[in-house]
C-alpha cells in the first residue's frame, strides 16, 4: 500500500517566520506529488511536482522534489496569518486509476501575529 | 465558475440511522471522486465514476455504503445504518481529465468543502 508520511505534525511560528514542511512517501509507479492548503474547508491546490531538482514558486511559497530519496519539501518564507492551514501532501500513481491520490496526514501551521 | 458543492456541511446522526451525502461536481467534469478522512487519519480514497460508471470503488469500507451517480451529473453517498466509526469528513472531488492521462501540469483536481459526519 502507498504510504505518504508529513513532518511535522503540527507546528507554530511568528509572523515573518519561514516554515520548512517535509513529505516523504512509498508508492509504486510515482507519477507526481502534490501539496494542497486546507483551511476551514477545501483543500485547495498549490503544487504538482514531477520531476526532481525543479523548484516551483507562488508569491512566498516553493516547493521541490526529490526523487532519489523519495520527498518533497514546502517552503513558505515571510509568514501571515493567513498562511495558518493544513497542508496536505499527496502522490499520485501511474495506474489504471491515476487519480487514487494517497495523502499524508497533514502537517497544521498556526502563524500567530 | 461554479466549485464542488456538497452538502450537507455537516450531519449529525445516531447509530443505526441513514445518512445521504451529496456532491455536485463542477459542470463538464465527468470524472468525479470521494474521499473521507476519519478523525486523526490521512484522507482515503473511496471510489472514482466516471460519468455514471463506478471506475474503482476499490476504497469503499464495506457494504454499508453506497455511492450513485445517476446521470452522470451529481452523486450521493448513502450510509445505511451508520456507526460510530463512520464519523469524520467526506470529501467530493471532481476533475476532467481522462482516465490514464493522470492530472496534467496545469489542471487540478477540484475538491469540495465536505460533510462532517458525526455518528452519536
Amino acid at each position: 500500500e502507498d504510504k505518504v508520511v508529513q513532518s511535522p505534525l503540527s507546528l507554530v511560528v511568528h509572523e515573518g517566520d519561514t516554515v520548512t514542511l517535509n513529505c516523504s512517501y512509498e508508492v509504486t509507479n510515482f507519477r507526481s506529488l502534490l501539496w494542497y492548503k486546507q483551511e476551514k474547508k477545501a483543500p485547495t491546490f498549490l503544487f504538482m511536482l514531477t520531476s526532481s531538482g525543479i523548484e516551483k514558486k507562488s508569491g512566498r511559497l516553493s516547493s521541490i522534489l526529490d526523487k532519489k530519496e523519495l520527498s518533497s519539501i514546502l517552503n513558505i518564507t515571510a509568514t501571515q496569518t493567513g498562511d495558518s492551514a493544513i497542508y496536505l501532501c499527496a502522490v499520485e500513481p501511474i495506474s489504471s486509476n491515476d487519480y487514487k491520490l494517497s495523502f499524508g496526514a497533514g502537517t497544521t501551521v498556526t502563524v500567530r501575529a | 465558475e461554479a466549485g464542488v458543492t456538497q452538502f450537507p456541511s455537516h450531519s449529525v446522526i445516531e447509530k443505526g440511522q441513514t445518512v445521504t451525502l451529496r456532491c455536485d461536481p463542477i459542470s463538464g467534469h465527468d470524472n468525479l471522486y470521494w474521499y473521507r478522512r476519519v478523525m486523526g487519519k490521512e484522507i482515503k480514497f473511496l471510489l472514482h465514476f466516471v460519468k455514471e460508471s463506478k471506475q474503482d470503488e476499490s476504497g469503499m469500507p464495506n457494504n454499508r455504503f453506497l455511492a450513485e451517480r445517476t446521470g452522470g451529473t451529481y452523486s450521493t453517498l448513502k450510509v445505511q445504518p451508520a456507526e460510530l466509526e463512520d464519523s469524520g469528513v467526506y470529501f467530493c472531488a471532481s476533475s476532467q481529465e481522462r482516465v490514464g492521462q493522470g492530472l496534467r501540469t496545469n489542471e487540478k483536481l477540484f475538491f469540495g468543502s465536505g460533510t462532517q459526519l458525526s455518528v452519536l
